[in-house]
């Protein structure tokens, strides 16, 4: 099966706990990407990677960070910084850049306790 | 700002008949125009993409139109069925900074009832 993978697909943060989200794909793109996404609200981008070893902040990046060690896999880290970390996360990716079509995961949604 | 506006926000209808959902953009320069569909829960899907020279495009029962001059675009969802019911993600591209950058719309939430 091709695809773009998320896990877990619920995940419970305590106060000044830093969780981890995952995001694989088998698509062989190069670019990968995490947005966030609130109730009323448009996806909001908050990290992206054209290719391994290298990403950039989005629009939303404070109190989260990204690697990028390996082609398949873009990993989220929600660190105790962000405040307000109760949201769906959606992983993409793309052949290219941000012109290409995105293929979505199917989302982790992140709540605290 | 770079801004896409869709409209309605929400929309019920019933199974079988035809609906449209409209997109407003103010995003320059202007790279391309996506619909996308998200089911509930789940990651979207790409439904359609036009670039500027394009009018119409269809997929399936989906036909997506734009308007570059009016910065308006349009998704009709013709003999809607139960599984159509969605959001439906209106996505403006554009070039700038070196780089391209994707602006979301809010979504039409769409129930189609029987």
């Amino acid at each position: 099966d091709g695809g773009i993978t998320q896990s877990p697909k619920y995940l419970f943060r305590k106060e000044g706990q830093n969780v981890t989200l995952s995001c694989e794909q088998n698509l062989n793109h190069d670019a990968m990407y995490w947005y966030r996404q609130d109730p009323g609200q448009g996806l909001r981008l908050i990290y992206y990677s054209q290719i391994v070893n290298d990403f950039q902040k989005g629009d939303i990046a404070e109190g989260y960070s990204v690697s990028r060690e390996k082609k398949e896999s873009f990993p989220l880290t929600v660190t105790s910084a962000q405040k307000n970390p109760t949201a769906f996360y959606l992983c993409a990716s793309s052949i290219g850049t941000a012109s290409e079509t995105q293929y979505f995961g199917p989302g982790t949604r992140l709540l605290v306790l | 700002k770079n801004q896409v506006e869709q409209s309605p926000q929400s929309l019920i209808i019933l199974e079988g008949k035809n609906c449209t959902l409209q997109c407003n953009y103010t995003v320059s320069p202007f790279s391309n125009l996506r619909w996308y569909k998200q089911d509930t829960g789940r990651g979207p899907v790409s439904l359609t993409i036009m670039t500027f020279s394009e009018n119409t495009k269809s997929n399936g029962r989906y036909t997506a139109t734009l308007d570059a001059d009016t910065k308006q675009s349009s998704l009709h969802i013709t003999a809607s069925q139960l599984s159509d019911s969605a959001s439906y993600i209106c996505v403006v591209s554009s070039w700038g900074g070196g780089g391209n950058k994707l602006t979301f719309g809010t979504g039409t939430q769409l129930k189609v009832e029987l």
